[in-house]
This record gives C-alpha cells, structure tokens and sequence, in this order.
C-alpha cells in the first residue's frame, strides 16, 4: 500500500536558517503530493502541492520538488521565521480515484524556530 | 478560499454521552468529507469516508456503532461518539475535497478537541 515517510524530528532553527525537511514515499502509479502545516490547537491547512513529475509547488517562500526518480518531496525554505514554528505534514493520495481519493500521512514533524 | 468550517472547536462531557461534530463546507459542494482522528503528537489516522445520501466507509478497526456517520446534504455530515468514554478523548479533524474538480487537495477543518471525563 501507500506510505510516507518523514525524517524524524523536532526540528529546532534559529530565524532566518535554512530549512529542508525529507519526505520520501511509496506508491503504485502517479500519486499526488502535499505539504500541509499545522499550527497550534488548529486543524490543517494545504501549504503547497505537486501532481506531477518534476512539478514544483510553492507558497510562502516554501519550496518542493516531485521527485519521481527518488520518489521524494523534500520541502525547503531559504530563510525561517519564528512564525513559521508548527508541525508539517507530507501526504499523498491515491492517483486518479476522483473525489474519495484518500490522503496517506506522514508521522508529521514539529518545527520550532528560535529568534 | 475553500473553508471547511468545523463545530464545535472544543467539548468536555460526562462518560457515557453521546457527542455530536459537525463539519460544513461553507463556499463549495463537498460530495465527499473524510474524518480523521489525532492523538498527541501523532499524525492523523483516517477513521471513515463520508459520502452524501450513503453509507460512509469506515476505515478497519473503527467501530461503525461507536462512531456515527451522517451526510445528509453536499455541505454537511456529522460524526456521532456515541456513549462516549474516556478512551475516545482526542482531537477530531474532518476535511472536505470540491465535488467535481480534479486533483483537488482536501480542505481541513480547524478539529474539535474532545475531553471525555
């Protein structure tokens, strides 16, 4: 079946560091691939996606790139802010299933950024 | 934006009650909505698929009796814990994907943190 898998965390960053968290996973066909974030007490909210092969997604100076030949989507960002502290989640779903297409998370990582 | 608006955000009850949440999708038609359970610091585990005027699909090892589902409309479905205990505390998330639009991502609500005493 589907998995994904994401490098262990908590992640602790000074402001304005460099971010990548890994994200590799497994599939049969042409999955599609998101970053979601999670703040505090809150529910999730869709930070960027990738449907395709070599598709970038991006949203708020947050990058990834569907890497089919390593089956990963890493997620990158140049310069982190105290804002960005939360838990990100990569996730996938079933390729062409339509509307009850399920989404297959990672275990999640918590992100904490110093000032 | 899509907004999946979830009610209510936050619940204490006695052991034994039963507790209605719902989820709406407040500015599209969601003829699908999924419900998700969250434990502390863990990732969302699915328990049920929610199909407007059908049976939901429960996910294998979630109790059908336990945890009721309703979607009675394209903007709308419940999740019941029925006579609930204090094992079924946890923080309850559902998500609703736009009927009709491909490759779509699913909308989450904010969850409701259910505290059973």
């Amino acid at each position: 079946g589907n998995s994904v898998t994401q490098m262990e965390g908590p992640v602790t960053l000074s402001e304005e560091a460099f971010l990548t968290i890994n994200c590799t996973y497994t599939a049969t066909g042409y999955p599609s691939l998101f970053w979601y974030v999670q703040y505090p007490g809150e529910g999730l909210q869709l930070l960027l996606k990738a449907t395709k092969a070599d598709d970038k997604g991006s949203n708020k100076g947050f990058e990834a790139t569907y890497r089919k030949e390593t089956t990963s989507f890493h997620l990158e960002k140049g310069s982190v802010q105290v804002s960005d502290s939360a838990v990100y989640f990569c996730a996938l779903s079933d390729p062409g299933t339509g509307a009850n297409s399920k989404l297959t998370f990672g275990k999640g990582i918590t992100l904490s950024v110093r000032p | 934006g899509a907004v999946v608006s979830q009610h209510p955000s936050w619940v204490i009850c006695k052991s034994g009650t039963s507790v209605k949440i719902e989820c709406r999708s407040l500015d599209f038609q969601a003829t699908t909505m999924f419900w998700y359970r969250q434990f502390p610091k863990q990732s969302l585990m699915l328990m049920a698929t929610s199909n407007e005027g059908s049976k939901a699909t429960y996910e294998q090892g979630v109790e059908k009796d336990k945890f009721l589902i309703n979607h009675a409309s394209l903007t709308l479905s419940t999740l019941t814990v029925t006579s609930a205990h204090p094992e079924d505390s946890s923080f309850y998330i559902c998500s609703a994907r736009e009927t009709g639009i491909s490759n779509q991502p699913q909308h989450f609500g904010d969850g409701t943190r259910l505290s059973i005493l």
